[in-house]
């Protein structure tokens, strides 16, 4: 079964860093391509950036918004997916979940967590 | 960037009615790569479609996708209570991925 977990949100303020976790398992963790995606609170969903698979040699890509503040890593160790974010800003308030893709005809999702930014 | 925009914001059926979503594109989305997910309050998206028009395992046969290029369309034939909620589009042809703003599905 495929399970994602996701850690590390919590209060922060402006200019602050945090990074978060997506202990994955249940499928091979370095075949298929991982996105961070957040929705803050009420809102749609926004998508943040990838790590693609080792086929594509887990290059990332992220959103404009993002680019420069945000960077997606891969823990082989503990199978986890990781998001540092530095620079933070109010508007980075969201939960943040983390999706996997298989094929591109299967995206599983993890429950998400949330990150408040705020002085 | 691929901007997705989503028509209506919000559409107001009764059960058993038939419902009509659209997500425009503003350029073609590379081999139709969209999918649409639907998202139930304090839930987490759950896929319905792929490339445009294939249903997700598990997904009733009353969802179905279409379109291609940049104007594609999620149609639910037959509104169960449980179809009531936002619905997301997303393209996952071209970085950076983007969804559209959602179509929330309300009980008329």
């Amino acid at each position: 079964e495929v399970q994602l977990v996701e850690s590390g949100g919590g209060l922060v303020q402006p200019g602050g860093s945090l990074r978060l976790s997506c202990a994955a398992s249940g499928f091979t963790f370095s075949d298929h391509y991982i996105d961070w995606v957040r929705q803050a609170p009420g809102k749609g969903l926004d998508w943040v950036g990838r790590s693609k698979n080792e086929r594509n040699q887990y290059i990332t890509e992220y959103a404009a918004s993002v680019r420069g503040r945000f960077t997606i890593s891969r823990d082989f160790s503990r199978s986890s997916l990781d998001l540092q974010m530095t620079n933070l800003k109010t508007e980075d308030t969201a939960v943040y979940y983390c999706a996997v893709w298989f094929g591109g005809r299967q995206v599983d999702w993890g429950q998400g967590t949330l990150v408040t930014v705020s002085s | 960037d691929i901007v997705l925009t989503q028509s209506p914001g919000t559409l107001s059926l009764s059960p058993g009615e038939r419902a009509t979503l659209s997500c425009r594109a503003s350029q073609s989305v590379p081999n139709n790569y969209l999918v649409w997910y639907q998202q139930k309050p304090g839930q987490t998206p759950r896929l319905l479609v792929y490339g445009a028009f294939s249903r997700a395992t598990g997904i009733p046969d009353r969802f179905s996708g279409s379109g291609s290029g940049t104007d594609f369309t999620l149609t639910i034939s037959r509104l169960e209570p449980e179809d009531f909620a936002v619905y997301y589009c997303q393209q996952y042809g071209s970085a950076p991925l983007t969804f559209g703003g959602g179509t929330k599905v309300e009980i008329k």
